[in-house]
């Protein structure tokens, strides 16, 4: 059971935005910490994606943005491509557990 | 470039203890945490804690209190994280990862290493 809440799947034809939702708690995102994203493509570790909430690292398209309200932060993919298609996870850190906490995962299928 | 380069792949028996090690390049070694997190098949990442390479310390989540250890060796900039006392539940793919802001634990992950798969089996 992870601390942070993704839905399992979301999908999305080409062209298309989706939302990708991560829900915390008022000790993490609710605690005002920064969220991260990462995106893992079959077989392959993890890629930074988004940090701090909002940032791109320097070779990210701009099609990808994050964002946070309250206790849960979003994702977003604008222009949806084939290449798009992979699992996305939220990270974020939590004064209780003095420690970071991830998102389930979510599965992005381009349709 | 920077960079996290981890040892292979292992197969340990129920009960046995295994060590993974991470060598780090391309930054200053003691001045950004080194995080071990793991992904148990189709599962999702879990943090199992995180080694201050210039004092040593460590803070490990609760649930590998007892069972992890996390250690470095700065003369060559190698991490090590070894865990004890083995179950098929541990059998999982291992990273190391290099915390991006300087000794800050709330940052973001970046670069991961290349992970070690652990599979524990009689």
């Amino acid at each position: 059971q992870s601390v942070l809440t993704q839905p399992p799947s979301v999908s999305g034809a080409p062209g298309q935005r989706v939302t990708i939702p991560c829900t915390g708690s008022s000790s993490n995102i609710g605690a005002g910490y920064d969220v991260h994203w990462y995106q893992q493509l079959p077989g392959i570790g993890p890629k930074l994606l988004i940090y701090d909430t909002t940032n791109r690292p320097s070779g990210v398209p701009d099609r990808f943005s994050g964002s946070k309200s309250g206790t849960s932060a979003f994702l977003a993919i604008t222009g949806l491509q084939a290449e798009d298609e992979a699992d996305y996870f939220c990270q974020s850190y939590d004064i209780t557990l003095s420690g970071s906490v991830f998102g389930g995962g979510t599965k992005l299928t381009v349709l | 470039q920077v960079q996290l380069v981890q040892s292979g792949a292992e197969v340990k028996k129920p009960g046995a203890s295994v060590r993974v090690s991470c060598e780090a390049s391309g930054y200053k070694f003691t001045d950004y945490y080194m995080h071990w997190v793991r992904q148990a098949p189709g599962q999702g990442f879990e943090w199992m804690g995180r080694i201050n390479p210039k004092s040593g310390g460590f803070q490990y989540a609760q649930q590998f209190q007892g069972r992890v250890t996390m250690a470095r060796d700065t003369s060559i900039s190698i991490g090590y994280m070894e865990l004890s006392s083995l179950t098929s539940d541990d059998t999982a793919v291992y990273y190391c990862a290099k915390g991006a802001r300087e000794l800050d634990p709330r940052g973001s992950f970046d670069p991961w290493g290349q992970g070690t798969l652990v599979m524990v089996s009689s």
